[in-house]
Formats: C-alpha cells, sequence, structure tokens
C-alpha cells in the first residue's frame, strides 16, 4: 500500500530535549515537506526536499533541521524543542513535478513540548 | 506568491441544512491546481477533491458539490443535507502548475450538531 508513515503519533517531551519525528514513504517520491498545523493558521511548510541532499527552508523553519540521506525517509529535528514548537505536524509526499497531483500526506504527529 | 483565504472560521448548523464553505485563492500561473481536505477530529488529512484552471465545471460527489469560478477566484464547497460526521476541519489549498509547493488556507471548521 502506498503510504507516508510518520512517527511517533503522539509525543510529549520537555523544553530543550532534542527529538527526532520520522517520516518514511515508499512511492519513490522526489518531493517530500514538512508542516505544521496551528489554529487558525491552517498548514504551514517547515522545510522540503526536492531530493536526495536537497533541502531547503519553508515559511517557518526556524527551530527546525532535517536531513535527507535516502530517499525515502526525511527525518524533521528538533534540537532543543521549545513551547511554541506544540503543534500538530505533517510529512508529505509528491512525484516533482507533479504539483496537480497534491500530495500524500502521513497520519500526521501531534507534539506537546512542556 | 500563491494565497488561499477561507474567511469563515466557524460554521455551526443542524443536520440536514446545507452549508457552503468559502475558498478565495491568489495565483498568478495561468495553470494551477485546487483542492479540498477534510480533517476529522482523529486528525489525518483526508483528500477530497482536485481541480485544475481549465476545468472551471462543477463537480458533485453524493452530497458535495464544489463550484469553481476564475471570474471571482473563488473555489467553494458545498454539503448538501449535512450529517453529522460530516463535523471536521476542512482546508482549501492551491499549487501553481508544476512547482510542488501547496498552500493551504487556515481552515473551516463545520459543526453539524444532532
Amino acid at each position: 500500500e502506498a503510504q507516508v508513515t510518520q512517527n511517533p503519533r503522539y509525543l510529549i517531551t520537555v523544553t530543550g530535549k532534542k527529538l527526532t519525528v520520522t517520516c518514511s514513504q515508499n512511492m519513490n517520491h522526489e518531493y517530500m515537506s514538512w508542516y505544521r498545523q496551528d489554529p487558525g493558521l491552517g498548514l504551514r511548510q517547515i522545510y522540503y526536499s526536492m531530493n536526495v541532499e536537497v533541502t531547503d527552508k519553508g515559511d517557518v523553519p526556524e527551530g527546525y533541521k532535517v536531513s535527507r540521506k535516502e530517499k525515502r525517509n526525511f527525518p524533521l529535528i528538533l534540537e532543543s524543542p521549545s513551547p511554541n514548537q506544540t503543534s500538530l505536524y505533517f510529512c508529505a509526499s509528491s512525484s516533482l513535478g507533479t504539483g496537480g497531483y497534491g500530495y500524500t500526506f502521513g497520519s500526521g504527529t501531534r507534539l506537546t513540548v512542556v | 506568491a500563491q494565497k488561499v483565504t477561507q474567511a469563515q472560521t466557524e460554521i455551526s448548523v443542524v443536520e440536514k441544512e446545507d452549508v457552503t464553505l468559502d475558498c478565495v485563492y491568489e495565483t498568478r500561473d495561468t495553470t494551477y491546481y485546487l483542492f479540498w481536505y477534510k480533517q476529522p477530529p482523529s486528525g489525518e488529512l483526508v483528500f477530497l477533491i482536485r481541480r485544475n484552471s481549465f476545468d472551471e465545471q462543477n463537480e458533485i460527489s453524493g452530497r458535495y458539490s464544489w463550484n469553481f469560478q476564475k471570474s471571482t477566484s473563488s473555489f467553494n464547497f458545498t454539503i448538501t443535507a449535512s450529517q453529522v460526521v460530516d463535523s471536521a476541519v476542512y482546508f482549501c489549498a492551491l499549487s501553481e502548475s508544476d512547482n510542488n509547493d501547496m498552500r493551504f488556507g487556515a481552515g473551516t471548521r463545520l459543526t453539524v450538531k444532532p
């Protein structure tokens, strides 16, 4: 089954404790992206990657890191999480140059930073 | 840059009422794609429809219908005879031509009361 898998689904952590949210897709998509969703703001892009070793900032990259060492994986790293990073996070993927087909989304990761 | 506006933050209706969710977009591209997603309380994003800029035909799928009007840059979504299970947050999104970047509106929270 074609899918984007995010883990964990839920995470509660403390301020300053490094964490990684994993994202993996099995569709051989070149393009992968991370969004955060906050009430009243919709989904905002954090980082995206157009292929292996190619990543770029989205609209809200501060406080996040990503890496793309393999085509299928695109982890989101919070080196020193803060409470304002409490949010619902989505990973998405698509074939490059096919924006018209939209994304395949992961199930989301609900992160709480206390 | 593309932009999507969903002016209705929250809508509440009684079951069996019809309801229309508004979406207004901005883009300079002549080729673009519009999407609607549903986010039920469980949190995942469920794809509802994709429409390209060259196809202005309205679409109906069961109780759902979409009205695309390029003249007013709108892509509105109507639910006929609403049901409690329609309660969710609905997002409108825009992607330009072959650009993989998808922009989302802030979302409209629909509550259908029995």
